[in-house]
This record gives C-alpha cells, structure tokens and sequence, in this order.
C-alpha cells in the first residue's frame, strides 16, 4: 500500500515562472492538503481539497493555485515565481472524516534561482 | 487566532534518558493537538493526537504526551530515548471552534539528538 507520493523531488526554477507540483493520497484518502515549509519553520497550511474543490485556504496570494481529479489525485501551481518562494512543498493526505490524521509526502523541494 | 510555540530549538539527551520536549499553544476555544516526526528528507509522520478525555495521551514509538489546560501545554515525553528518536518534533493546534476542515497551526519544530 503506498503512502502519499510527491513529483518531482527537487525542481529548480527561475524568478517569474511557473511551476507545478504533482501528488498521489494514500490508498482510500480522498482530502489532499498543501503545506509549504521554509527552511526552519513549520509547516504553513497553503490550502485543501476535497471533492475537486477547494475547501479551505491559508494566507497565500493567489499566485498559489491547486486542482484535485477524480482519482482524488492533485496539483500545486505557483505562478510568477518569487525567490521566497523557494521552500518544501509537503502535500498531506487524509479522509475528510478523519481529518485531523495527516499522512504526509516526502515534499518536493522548489529553488528559485 | 491559534499559535504554536516550542521554546527549544535543540534538545539533547543520552540514550536510556528520560526525553521531553516542550509545545504551549493559544486558542480561543478548545483545542486539538497534535505531534507530528520528521525525519531528514521525510514528510512528516502523526505521532499521536490528544482532542478530550484523558490528559495523558499514548502514541507511536513509545511517545506519549501530556495536555494540562492550565499551563496550556503539551509536552512530549518518552521514558527511555533511544538514538533512532533524532529527528526533528514539530507540535500543532487546531481550535475545535473551527468547522470541519483541518487547518493546524504546527510550531517551528525542535531537532532532538539523542546521544550514545
């Protein structure tokens, strides 16, 4: 049974593109959260999906967008790069009755150059 | 408004020795709390959670963690710490009073060194 899996791994970008990150929940998940961790810091809630919506956002710019498929899979697009926003990308799965029980990727590292 | 605070950076102890790591929070309600592992280039793993009941809550890998409203606290604790317990502890909060969803607030994280 695999866990939560993030791609790419590491990506190196340059200031004012646009990226996208990609993530497969754990068997039977269906909620997908994204967290953005910089180096030192905590986890910060980016937002959350459930039923290919949206249901709730943190404190980021609209520049951060999200999509969820059918399959429950999902996606984080950041456009117009900034150098802050060079950070781990953590992508977190649970069961929306559950949801306090994250299981969590391994993260995709973003550098921006 | 929720927060977070782990007041150690670094906690550093010899195995076989009683470990503690330190979490305060601040809600405005009641709260669910959580810890959370990371180990290096890992997600971070659910260690245990307290949300009522009893204050002193069992997790994995021997961890367990005490709620104490007044002191608004939640330390994590092991009897015996053993040097596979070095990673890095990140402790969360979630106010009750906010819905469904599960927006935690996680603390800054404390690297624990457990030493031979």
């Amino acid at each position: 049974d695999a866990g939560v899996t993030q791609s790419p791994t590491h990506l190196i970008k340059t200031r004012g593109q646009q990226v996208t990150l990609r993530c497969s929940p754990k068997s039977g998940h269906d909620t997908v959260s994204w967290y953005q961790q910089a180096l030192g810091q905590g986890p910060q809630f980016i937002f959350q999906y459930y039923e290919e919506e949206e249901r709730q956002r943190g404190n980021f710019p609209d520049r951060f967008s999200g999509h969820q498929f059918p399959n429950y899979s999902s996606e984080l697009n950041v456009n117009a790069l900034l150098l802050g926003d060079s950070a781990l990308y953590l992508c977190a799965s649970s069961l929306w009755t559950e949801n306090e029980k994250l299981f969590f990727g391994s993260g995709t590292q973003l550098s921006v150059l | 408004a929720q927060s977070v605070a782990q007041p150690e950076d670094q906690v550093n102890v010899a195995e076989g020795n009683p470990l503690t790591v330190k979490c305060t929070y601040s809600v405005s309600g009641n709260p669910y709390l959580f810890w959370y592992v990371q180990y290096p280039n890992r997600g971070l793993q659910f260690l245990l959670k307290y949300i009522t009941g009893d204050n002193l809550v069992k997790g994995s890998y021997g961890f367990e963690a005490e709620f104490n409203k007044s002191q608004t606290s939640f330390h994590l604790k092991k009897p015996s710490a053993l040097v596979s317990d070095s990673a890095l502890y990140f402790c969360a909060v979630r106010d009750r009073t906010s819905g469904g969803s599960y927006i935690p607030t996680f603390g800054r994280g404390t690297s624990l060194i457990v030493h031979p």
